[in-house]
């Protein structure tokens, strides 16, 4: 079946500019998480989504960071008024795993690159 | 403050030599760790996961064991193959389902 898949693959904005990146879970996948990838660097957790559970934003770095799930499904990565250190790739996993299941495997799918200009 | 961390960032190794990543965390409270493998330009792809109940799991050509005492966490490769090169990350999950990242280890296989 289909993985996760983001769009766009890749962005490039201006300084001040805001921008949307789109995530598309596997279907039936209850949580949805937004990572950052900076340049060799490891990911950095930005927010979870569980089922119909208030969303973890603890790992968003700056209010000009958002995050919206509509319906369960589709989630929304928004970022205003980007800056230069916004500049990193964007990585999307679902899961279908609640909490003390089995397994908390996360798909992951290719990315955004987000290049601030 | 507390992290996950790699002793190595880069590993190379010849074609058909057993591999061996380590990884070493700090929160004791972690119960459950995952091992992911990116290739350039895609996303993570799982490879095994442990429990902190276990101390060793076994997967197709791969091992990870865990040593809670000291807190680490390896990723051993047997027979590593070209396609195995890529760069290796360990996971923890400290609470509910928030997991940390290590920076990663990059395995260069050489034929």
């Amino acid at each position: 079946g289909a993985g996760v898949s983001q769009s766009p693959s890749n962005k490039v904005t201006e300084k001040g500019k805001d921008v949307e990146l789109r995530c598309d879970p596997i279907s039936g996948h209850t949580a949805l998480y937004w990572y950052r990838q900076s340049l060799g660097q490891g990911l950095e957790f930005l927010i979870y989504f569980q089922g119909n559970s208030a969303p973890d934003k603890s790992g968003l770095p700056s209010d000009r960071f958002s995050a919206e799930r509509t319906g369960g499904s589709v989630s929304t990565l928004t970022i205003q008024r980007t800056q230069q250190e916004d500049s990193a790739v964007y990585l999307c996993a679902s899961s279908r795993a609640l909490a003390g299941g089995p397994t908390y495997e996360q798909y992951f799918g290719p990315g955004t690159r987000l290049t601030v200009t | 403050g507390e992290s996950v961390g790699l002793h190595l960032p880069t590993l190379s190794v010849q074609e058909g030599d057993n591999s061996i990543i380590n990884c070493a965390y700090s929160n004791s409270a972690s119960d459950y760790f995952i091992w992911y493998k990116q290739e350039s330009g895609k996303g993570p792809q799982f490879i095994i996961d442990i429990r902190s109940n276990m101390d060793k799991r076994q997967g197709q050509r791969v091992t990870v064991l865990l040593n809670k005492t000291v807190k680490h966490l390896s990723l051993q490769i047997a027979a590593t193959q070209p396609g195995d090169s890529a760069v290796y990350f360990c996971a923890e999950k400290r609470n509910f389902n928030k997991f940390y990242f290590g920076s990663g280890t990059k395995l260069n296989v050489k034929p």
